[in-house]
Order: structure tokens, then sequence, then C-alpha cells
């Protein structure tokens, strides 16, 4: 089965400094998502990759895909407050299918110092 | 907001008891996905129904067992609660039938099991 590790587990950052969070999957990756969640609540979307080299900006965060490392990162640039919060990825484990049904990684907590 | 909504926030049971929890999908989806989060994890798929059937099941027992209904509004029900149950059980509801199908996810419902 596929499973997902995230690195960090966990950072703390100074107010206006950009961070990185990876995410690399056991199994090719077919389809990435990110979503966000704050403590004991759901999940929000933030971005869905699903080709190799594919970028996709949202404000200040940009995701990528590198499907021949079976990696994908999440860059925060000149981080603020209001970006705490837990940053998990999910993957479909198998391509094509309808009705995906996701694996996701254990989460990586952000906290902003400011 | 995601427009998808679970009830109740909170719950608690004592082992051994049965609880069923509810979903109400975003407008013009007809799929919903159901994961349990255990603190500090990420979130498990349970199962996914679709037009009414289970579409595929997680690692979990028989004693979670799900509905959907006409409406596209989904149940989970959990029967002879056990102390590991305790954790957040997330809601997603999609699209199945249009290529990309993202998860949006409710808040979701904390189930303590005492």
């Amino acid at each position: 089965s596929q499973e997902l590790e995230q690195s960090p587990q966990s950072l703390i950052v100074q107010e206006g400094k950009n961070l990185t969070i990876n995410c690399t999957s056991s199994k090719t990756l077919y389809g990435l998502y990110w979503y966000k969640q704050k403590y004991g609540e759901g999940l929000i979307f933030l971005m869905m990759l699903q080709k190799g080299g594919e970028e996709k900006s949202h404000e200040k965060i940009t995701a990528k895909l590198d499907e021949k490392k079976q990696q994908s990162s999440l860059h925060i640039t000149a981080s603020q407050p209001s970006h705490a919060g837990i940053y998990l990825c999910g993957a479909e484990p198998r391509p094509g299918e309808y009705g995906n049904k996701l694996v996701f990684g254990a989460g990586t907590i952000l906290r902003v110092k400011s | 907001e995601t427009g998808v909504t679970q009830s109740p926030t909170h719950l608690i049971k004592t082992r051994g008891q049965q609880v069923t929890l509810r979903c109400s999908s975003q407008s013009g989806h007809n799929t919903v996905s159901w994961y349990q989060q255990a603190l500090g994890q990420g979130p498990q798929f349970i199962f996914q129904y679709y037009r009414e059937e289970e579409n595929g099941r997680g690692n979990f027992p028989p004693r979670f067992s799900g509905l959907q209904f006409p409406n596209y509004s989904s149940e989970l029900n959990v029967n002879a609660l056990e102390l590991d149950d305790s954790a957040l059980y997330l809601c997603a509801s999609s699209f199945t039938g249009r290529g990309t199908d993202t998860q949006y996810f409710g808040p979701g419902t904390r189930l303590t099991v005492l």
C-alpha cells in the first residue's frame, strides 16, 4: 500500500520567512493534494497536482510535483500568522479510477512567530 | 467554507455503545467519503459512497458501516464502540464523473469513547 512521509514533522518560523514542506511517496504519484487543517477542524483544500513537473501557486503558497522523485513540495513565501496550522498531503493510490480514496501523510505542524 | 456540514460537532460515548454520525454533502456533489483522524495522525480512509452504494473500503472492521441517501447525504455508524475509536471523524464530498474529483471536507465530528 502507498505511504506518504512528510518532513519536517513540525517547524517554527519567524513571520516573514520562507519555508518548504516536503511530501515523499513510497509509490508513483498520480494525483497529489495539499490541504491545511486548523487543530481539531476540517481540512481546507489548497491545491491539486497531477502531472510531473506541474507547479501551482495561490497567493503566497506554491506547490510542485516531482513525479520522478515521487515527491511534492509546498513552499510558503513571506510567512504570516495566518499560515499557521497543519499541512497535509494526500495521494490517490490508483490512477484514473473514479472515486478517489486518499492516502494521507501524518502532517506538518507550522507555527509562525510574530 | 466548503458547504459540507457534519453533525454533531462533539460526542461522548461509553465503550460498547453505538453511534451515528451525519454528513450533508456540498451542492452538486454525488460522492461522500469518510475518514478517521486520530490525534497527531493524518486521516485514514474508512469508506466511500457513490450513488448510494459503497465504492471502496479501507482497513476498518465491519462494525463501521454507512449509508448514502438519495440526496447524497450520508451516515457513518459504529457499533460496539472501543476506546481506540476516539478520533475526529471527517466526511468529504466530491463529484465523481468529471475527471478530477477533489474532495472537500466538513468540519468533523469529535468522538470520545470512555
